[in-house]
């Protein structure tokens, strides 16, 4: 169980066009998501909490106007990111918690790679 | 925010050693995580343990949150355990995101 999924899992674009990805939580029901951003070879840094039926909450640094953020269900969570250049190209990955868990153990997906020309 | 260090950065291990790598964090916590991240970016639960001990076969977990510290250990270091291991903490419940370490590269030769 707790299983996250991501669509697409890898996308190459050109450089002032938007690209959407996709998070699902496929056996569970996800109050909230969080959206992370990985460089290669570095940490993952938080970019952004969404919860279901709210507007997200984007950390310090983030452009909420650039990242986009639209949790419309419990179980979907998109990120579109908006007239991409290619300092964006990164390893993108959300989590999914199940808030009426005990424990809130984030699940993660499997990362969406986004290469901008 | 709550700062997390991870030790040893780099870890070259021989088949069959054991390891222990280090995870300290600067505030109280209510959620810590460890994860391996696989060579295709999958990160991988390992265990969500902000206090106590727990084991799953090879790998065990001890987080001692009053002294901010977790640990996780390896056995019988498998050439498949190769990969970066992931501390990450939480202090808002389910409601917060995770700062995660700057993590530990390990890798095991045959």
């Amino acid at each position: 169980g707790a299983v996250v999924s991501q669509h697409p899992s890898w996308v190459i674009c050109k450089s002032g066009t938007s690209v959407k990805i996709e998070c699902r939580s496929l056996d569970f029901q996800a109050t909230t998501m969080f959206w992370y951003r990985q460089f290669p070879k570095q940490s993952l840094m938080l970019m952004a909490t969404s919860n279901e039926g709210s507007k997200a909450t984007y950390e310090q640094g983030v452009e909420k106007d650039k990242f986009l953020i639209n949790h419309a269900s419990l179980t979907l969570s998109t990120l579109t990111v908006t007239s991409a250049h290619p300092e964006d190209s990164s390893f993108y990955i959300c989590s999914a918690v199940d808030l009426g868990r005990v424990l809130h153990t984030q699940y993660f997906g499997p990362g969406t790679r986004l290469t901008v020309l | 925010g709550i700062q997390v260090e991870q030790s040893p950065p780099d870890l070259i291990l021989q088949e069959g050693a054991n390891s222990t790598l280090r995870c300290n964090f600067s505030d109280s916590v209510n959620n810590l995580q460890w994860f391996h991240q696989n060579p295709w970016g999958q990160l991988i639960n390992l265990f969500y343990i902000p206090s106590g001990t727990k084991q799953n076969g090879r790998l065990s977990a001890t987080t001692v949150a009053t002294e901010r510290y977790s640990l996780l250990y390896i056995s019988s270091s498998q050439t498949t355990d190769s990969g970066v291991y992931f501390c990450a903490v939480g202090s808002g419940g389910g409601a917060d995101g995770l700062t995660f370490g700057k993590g530990t590269h390990l890798i095991i030769q045959p």
